[in-house]
């Protein structure tokens, strides 16, 4: 099968700037998660979809990132207006039942930097 | 609130010698927790889980709930085995099923 797939896997912007992350997930998983790791930082729970709705978004950080997963197939992460700190890897998982990491299946992940 | 600690942000050990990958964590409630290794140029795979108990690619780690640690044990290191590896703890918050990542120890392999 098909793995995670992100789009695009790097990304230099100007602060200021919009960009948009993709994440086409397994084919059949209903979850989908992302994550990112900040330079010297952990890698940190963004949010969780189960199909198109939002399960959990206590991990995003403002209000400058929107996350769509339109018809409950791929999900979109957009940060508007970009900011340095902003930079990192952003990851996507997917998931076929939620509550089991064994599961869980990471894409390669974008490398946003934000100059 | 849940803790990942990996103490180390680089290992370097030779070829053949035993390597162990420190995990600390902190969490109130029962601990699942799991390792997770990112190879050059690859994705993030999960590497093993001490729920199952098992050995990967000669690599073990036991949960001791007393010193609240998982530490990543392997007898004889190889050049294959350098990577980034992550502690993580699974739990449940907010309705979802969250992984708590530590920072991660860059494991280098001499020849």
């Amino acid at each position: 099968e098909a793995g995670v797939t992100q789009f695009p896997s790097h990304s230099v912007i100007e602060k200021g700037q919009t960009v948009t992350l993709r994440c086409d997930p397994i084919s059949g998983h209903d979850n989908l998660y992302w994550y990112r790791r900040v330079m010297g930082k952990e890698i940190k729970f963004l949010l969780h979809f189960v199909k198109e709705s939002k399960q959990d978004e206590s991990g995003m950080p403002n209000n400058r990132f929107l996350a769509e997963r339109t018809g409950g197939t791929y999900s979109t992460l957009k940060v508007q207006p970009a900011e340095l700190e902003d930079s990192g890897v952003y990851f996507c998982a997917s998931s076929q039942d939620w509550g089991t990491v064994y599961g869980y299946t990471f894409g390669s992940g974008t490398r946003l930097t934000v100059v | 609130a849940q803790r990942v600690t990996q103490p180390e942000k680089l290992l370097s050990v030779f070829k053949g010698a035993p390597v162990e990958l420190k995990c600390n964590y902190s969490y109130s409630g029962s601990p699942e927790l799991f390792w997770y290794v990112q190879y050059s140029r690859q994705r993030l795979q999960l590497l093993l889980r001490h729920i199952s108990r098992e050995s990967i690619k000669g690599f073990t780690a036991d949960l001791n709930k007393g010193e609240t640690s998982f530490h990543l044990k392997k007898p004889f290191a190889q050049e294959e085995d350098s990577a980034m590896y992550y502690c993580a703890l699974a739990y449940s918050g907010a309705g979802s099923y969250q992984l708590t990542f530590g920072k991660g120890t860059k494991l280098s392999v001499i020849p």
